[in-house]
């Protein structure tokens, strides 16, 4: 039982190029999010979904496109990467509804140049 | 809008010596409350939740939370550190089932000899 899995692991970017971040889940969950963290901000959701093929603005959506086609996927993709995107990015799933205990993948560490 | 505090940017506690994690959060009704634990290099991890009924909750590595309504608070404790529970702690709240959870910002805890 893997849980939740995020590919890569970590990435450098030049600024203008584009990039999908994959998150896989085989725990039959609804509800999927991306996160990032950045020192001293917390976690900051970018999307989210509450089912396959919806999705659904967090806080920091600008910058950011997601993809549910199929329930266990959540991808997140980079258009055109920029400085500012450098972070850890983390994705989550649910099983209960947006209020119920999330379960994180390891994180990608992403850096923007 | 909700909003989660964690007043404790970094706290340094010598192994053996009790713990006080604090979290305030500003929602009018009793919200959906929980704290997790972060590894370096890792994700999240749930250490406990607070839905309902008895306001002391026990959870995961001998940690336990009070919710305490008068004081919007919902503060994590553990009798004695140990070397090993030094991480980043989050607290987070959940108001709506409409909404996904909001996260404090995080406090970092190191566990001194």
């Amino acid at each position: 039982n893997a849980g939740v899995t995020q590919t890569p692991k970590f990435r450098v970017l030049k600024t203008g190029q584009s990039m999908t971040l994959l998150c896989a889940q085989d725990m039959n969950h609804e509800y999927m999010y991306w996160y990032r963290q950045d020192p001293g901000m917390g976690l900051r959701l970018i999307h989210y979904s509450v089912g396959e093929g919806t999705t659904a603005k967090g806080e920091v959506p600008d910058g950011y496109n997601v993809s549910r086609l199929k329930k266990q996927n959540f991808l997140l993709g980079l258009e055109s990467a920029a400085p500012s995107q450098t972070s850890v990015y983390f994705c989550a799933s649910s099983e209960g509804g947006l209020n119920s205990p999330l379960h994180f993948g390891n994180g990608t560490r992403l850096t923007v140049t | 809008a909700q909003s989660v505090t964690q007043p404790d940017i970094h706290i340094t506690v010598s192994e053996g010596a009790s713990l006080e994690l604090r979290c305030n959060y500003s929602y009018g009704a009793t919200p959906y409350l929980f704290w997790y634990v972060q590894s370096p290099g890792q994700g999240l991890q749930l250490l406990l939740k607070y839905f309902s009924g008895d306001t002391l909750v026990q959870g995961i590595k001998g940690f336990e939370a009070e919710f305490k309504r008068s004081q919007s608070s919902f503060n994590l404790r553990k009798p004695s550190v140990h070397w090993s529970d030094a991480a980043e702690y989050f607290c987070a709240v959940g108001v709506s089932g409409n909404t996904p959870l909001v996260f404090g910002k995080g406090t970092r805890l190191s566990v001194i000899a």
